[in-house]
């Protein structure tokens, strides 16, 4: 069971938006900052999103991060079939078990 | 170019230990974190530890506190992670990923980027 909640499927339609949810708590999300990572079919996650709402270079602007209090959200807008993949955000908690800790994914398909 | 290079697919039998490695090219292998991630076969990912190249200190996640160790070889830029006493619930890919840390106002962000490729451990008798 994973500390961060994120729902296990999202799908939309090529050319659609589609945003991804994670919920913590005060003690992960609420008071670290959320990154997000993608994970293609047979490969390593790759950084999507850092700091929130950064993107690294490479990154299309298709892809955007948010966070409002416990809770963050990555957007992808403009969908490719290339953007079928499992999706984690992740962050570090500050509770006795401190340390990283992600969701359990979302697999986004595009119809 | 920065990158995460591990070694191949492992085969083990209950209660052996596997060791794997993760070769840093491209930075200063000693300024940075270096973390180990698993993921079991259809699952999420799963902290299991860091350690830092420059004195080789180390954390481990309270699950595999006793089973892992990590530690790590300058002169090649390799960082290693041992488990022992391996069950068939440690079948898994295992990955190393370099810290990504910026200081801010409030608190610093930390990051995983980038992630070697993989090193699939099975375990079975």
């Amino acid at each position: 069971q994973s500390v961060l909640t994120q729902p296990p499927s999202v799908s939309a339609a090529p050319g659609q938006k589609v945003t991804i949810s994670c919920s913590g708590s005060s003690s992960n999300i609420g008071n670290n900052y959320v990154s997000w990572y993608q994970q293609l079919p047979g490969t390593a996650p790759k950084l999507l999103i850092y700091e929130n709402n950064k993107r690294p270079s490479g990154i299309p602007d298709r892809f955007s991060g948010s966070k409002s209090g416990t809770s963050a959200t990555l957007g992808i807008t403009g969908l490719q079939t290339g953007d079928e993949a499992d999706y984690y955000c992740g962050t570090w908690d500050s509770s006795l078990s401190a340390g990283p800790v992600f969701g359990g994914g979302t697999k986004l398909t595009v119809l | 170019q920065v990158q995460l290079v591990q070694s191949g697919a492992e085969v083990k039998k209950p209660g052996a230990s596997v060791k794997v490695s993760c070769k840093a090219s491209g930075y200063t292998f000693t300024s940075y974190y270096m973390h180990w991630v698993r993921q079991a076969p259809g699952q999420g990912l799963e902290w299991m530890g860091i350690i830092n190249p420059s004195g080789g200190s180390t954390s481990y996640a309270q699950k595999f506190q006793g089973r892992v160790t990590m530690t790590r070889d300058t002169s090649t830029s390799t960082v290693y992670m041992e488990l022992s006493s391996l069950r068939s619930e440690d079948t898994a890919v295992y990955y190393c990923a370099r810290e990504q840390i910026k200081t801010t106002v409030t608190t610093n962000c930390r990051w995983f980027d980038p992630w070697g490729q993989g090193t699939l451990v099975t375990v079975s008798s």
